[in-house]
């Protein structure tokens, strides 16, 4: 089946860092990316998808590159702000209904 | 343009007791969702509506949970009787429509439940 798995956290970088967080995963077929957030206290909200192999999702200074030869959907950012602090989930949709399969989700902490 | 709504946003009940959750999706939304997300975990899919009908409920305890979605609008998710294991919060998302590639999924912000 499906399946998702991203980095283990927690992730603590000081502001205007460069964040990574690695998101790997396994599919049949030609899944879609996307990229998750949940501040605190909220609910989930998208951040950046991709549909289709080399594509790039980009949002809020986010991107993340659909690599299908490494089946990688990697966050990135050049210069985080305290705001960013969250937690991240990597997901898919694949199959014939596009179900959402979630990876564990990264909790990420910027310090001023 | 309203999100997804839900009710109630905290429950705690003992183990045994029935408990309800209620979902409004965003206006024009075919597709619903129901997820659980327990702690320290991404959410897990337990059913998928398109309109009133079930696409997917391949990962719903059945003996104890059941949800419907009437007239193809809102949606409840029941527990009865509920166990510790269920301590979770429940998601409730809408997409406009399940079959397209790449489609949005839109969540509402979770009913956190707590199984004493």
């Amino acid at each position: 089946g499906n399946s998702v798995t991203q980095m283990e956290g927690p992730v603590t970088l000081s502001e205007e860092a460069f964040l990574t967080i690695n998101c790997t995963y396994t599919a049949t077929g030609y899944p879609s990316l996307f990229w998750y957030v949940q501040y605190p206290g909220e609910g989930l909200q998208l951040l950046l998808k991709a549909t289709k192999a080399d594509d790039k999702g980009s949002n809020k200074g986010f991107e993340a590159t659909y690599r299908k030869e490494t089946t990688s959907f990697h966050l990135e950012k050049g210069s985080v702000q305290v705001s960013d602090s969250a937690v991240y989930f990597c997901a898919l949709a694949g199959g014939s209904n596009y179900k959402l399969t979630f990876g564990k989700g990264t909790l990420l902490t910027v310090n001023p | 343009e309203a999100g997804v709504a839900q009710s109630p946003r905290y429950k705690i009940i003992e183990k045994r007791q029935s408990v309800a959750f209620w979902c409004n999706p965003i206006s024009g939304h075919a597709t619903l969702y129901w997820y659980q997300q327990i702690l320290g975990q991404g959410p897990k899919l337990l059913i998928q509506f398109q309109n009133n009908g079930v696409v997917d409920d391949s990962q719903l305890p059945k003996d104890r949970f059941s949800a419907e979605r009437l007239k193809g609008v809102d949606s409840t998710l029941k527990i009865q009787p509920a166990k510790l294991e269920d301590s979770a919060v429940y998601l409730c998302a809408s997409s406009l429509d399940r079959l397209a590639r790449g489609e949005t999924q839109y969540f509402g912000p979770g009913t956190r439940l707590l199984v004493l």
